[in-house]
């Protein structure tokens, strides 16, 4: 059974950069692809971009592209999401998540990590 | 792929049935997940393929629809059912979407 375990949180000032980390323990971290969501005090889940480790190949949502970089390291089974430029609006709880399921179904979430609270404050 | 849930909120008894919607703004067959959220805990996963309910999760939730219209229900709300619930879309992705979230609530 999977299980991601995430960094601890962060306080960071505008405009500098946060990277956490999401370390997978039980089963196979290069067969499983690896998703990052954020969520905004208060608000829903927002998709940020996800990473195919086996592949390296990261894709992201539009409205971070430039700013986001989600990374894998395999030989420690951790994945990276580094955003830059920090403003005020992206005070939000960070989690990872494999993406799960194969065949016609899949691409749910399925474990979470247990979230990384990054505040942005002056 | 927009979702949109409804209601945004309700206010239930345990005991009582809950019904939660959600529409796709086109259609997805069943590629539809459900998650039930609490404060301060990442979601969790209740539901995938519109219908099959995860493992460990109990019999009291159920999931149904296809195409564009689809429904999460709760047969008898137990006390630990109190969060929130968000649909996703799986038809189509990346990029994946989410609802904005249902809050059951207590009456």
């Amino acid at each position: 059974q999977v299980q991601l375990v995430q960094s601890g949180a962060e306080v960071k000032k505008p405009g500098s950069s946060v990277k956490v980390s999401c370390k997978a323990s039980g089963g196979t971290f290069s067969s499983y692809a690896i998703s990052w969501v954020r969520q905004a005090p208060g608000q829903g889940l927002e998709w940020m971009g996800r990473i195919i480790p086996i592949l390296g190949i990261a894709n992201y949502a539009q409205k971070f592209q430039g700013r986001v970089t989600i990374t894998a390291d395999k030989s420690t089974s951790t994945a990276y999401m580094e955003l830059s430029s920090l403003r005020s609006e992206d005070t939000a709880v960070y989690y990872c998540a494999t993406v799960s399921g194969s065949g016609s179904y899949a691409g749910w979430f399925d474990p979470w990590g247990q979230g990384t609270l990054v505040t942005v404050s002056s | 792929i927009q979702l949109t849930q409804s209601p945004s909120s309700l206010s239930a008894s345990v005991g009582d049935r809950v019904t939660i919607t959600c529409r796709a703004s086109q259609g997805i067959s069943s590629y539809l997940a459900w998650y039930q959220q609490k404060p301060g805990k990442a979601p969790k996963l209740l539901i995938y393929a519109a219908s099959t309910l995860q493992s460990g999760v109990p019999s009291r939730f159920s999931g149904s629809g296809s195409g564009t219209d689809f429904t999460l229900t709760i047969s008898s709300l137990q006390p630990e059912d109190f969060a929130t619930y968000y649909c996703q879309q799986l038809n189509s992705y990346p990029p994946w979407t989410f609802g904005q979230g249902t809050k059951v609530e207590i009456k």
